[in-house]
């Protein structure tokens, strides 16, 4: 079956850089994208940016310009999505999904990740 | 960028009776909507998507109409397990630029 299975949870400091996993199987990796999508704590989703396994096209979100970057191995089939100079309102649980260019189906089990001194 | 809104933010209705929620789009993303279920501590789930196609697996009680900046997911007879918080999203660009509704709570009556 089609799944994608994230990284454990992380804990940074504020300015730090996280880099979250998403390793997916059942499916040929490269006739997908990949989309990130975070949550913060008790709040709604937020789109991040999607990347292309075929050949690493991405666009992100703009509030997210320069902080985040989305790649892709296609030798392993996983995508990662690291972000840079994180700060307390970075706390959030972090989703990738698999992503037909329009909806997701599935998503992965999501990543915590908290910034906190 | 496009802005979904949803409402009500909480609708409360009764195990075995009809819940309707309601997503409108700042502007027209034709059919490009997609809903989600999402249950405490678990990953978001697609339910329904091109506005109202059904995704695998999802029952018949949940059906999707609209099109344009006026979208509803309907639930035709709530069950215990459908009570959840419900997202919609378009995907009416390219390259991709996705937003989401803000969520319905489903709470039980």
């Amino acid at each position: 079956q089609v799944q994608l299975v994230q990284s454990g949870a992380e804990v940074k400091k504020p300015g730090a850089s996280v880099k979250v996993s998403c390793k997916a199987s059942g499916y040929t990796f490269t006739s997908y994208g990949i989309s990130w999508v975070r949550q913060a704590p008790g709040q709604g989703l937020e789109w991040m940016g999607w990347i292309s396994a075929y050949n690493g096209n991405t666009n992100y979100a703009q509030k997210l310009q320069g902080r985040v970057t989305m790649t892709t191995d296609t030798s392993t089939s996983t995508a990662y999505m690291e972000l840079r100079s994180l700060r307390s309102d970075d706390t959030a649980v972090y989703y990738c999904a698999r992503d037909t260019t329009h909806w997701f189906d599935p998503w992965g089990q999501g990543t915590l990740v908290t910034v906190s001194s | 960028e496009i802005v979904m809104t949803q409402s009500p933010a909480t609708l409360s209705v009764s195990p075995g009776e009809r819940a309707t929620l309601s997503c409108r789009a700042s502007q027209s993303v034709s059919s490009n909507l997609a809903w989600y279920q999402q249950k405490p501590g678990q990953a978001p789930r697609l339910l329904i998507y091109g506005a109202s196609t059904r995704a695998t697996g999802i029952p018949a009680r949940f059906s999707g109409s609209g099109s344009g900046t006026e979208f509803t997911l309907t639930i035709s007879s709530l069950q215990s397990e459908d009570f959840a918080v419900y997202y919609c999203q378009q995907y009416n660009n390219w390259p991709p630029l996705y937003t989401f509704g803000q969520g319905t709570k489903l709470e039980i009556k």
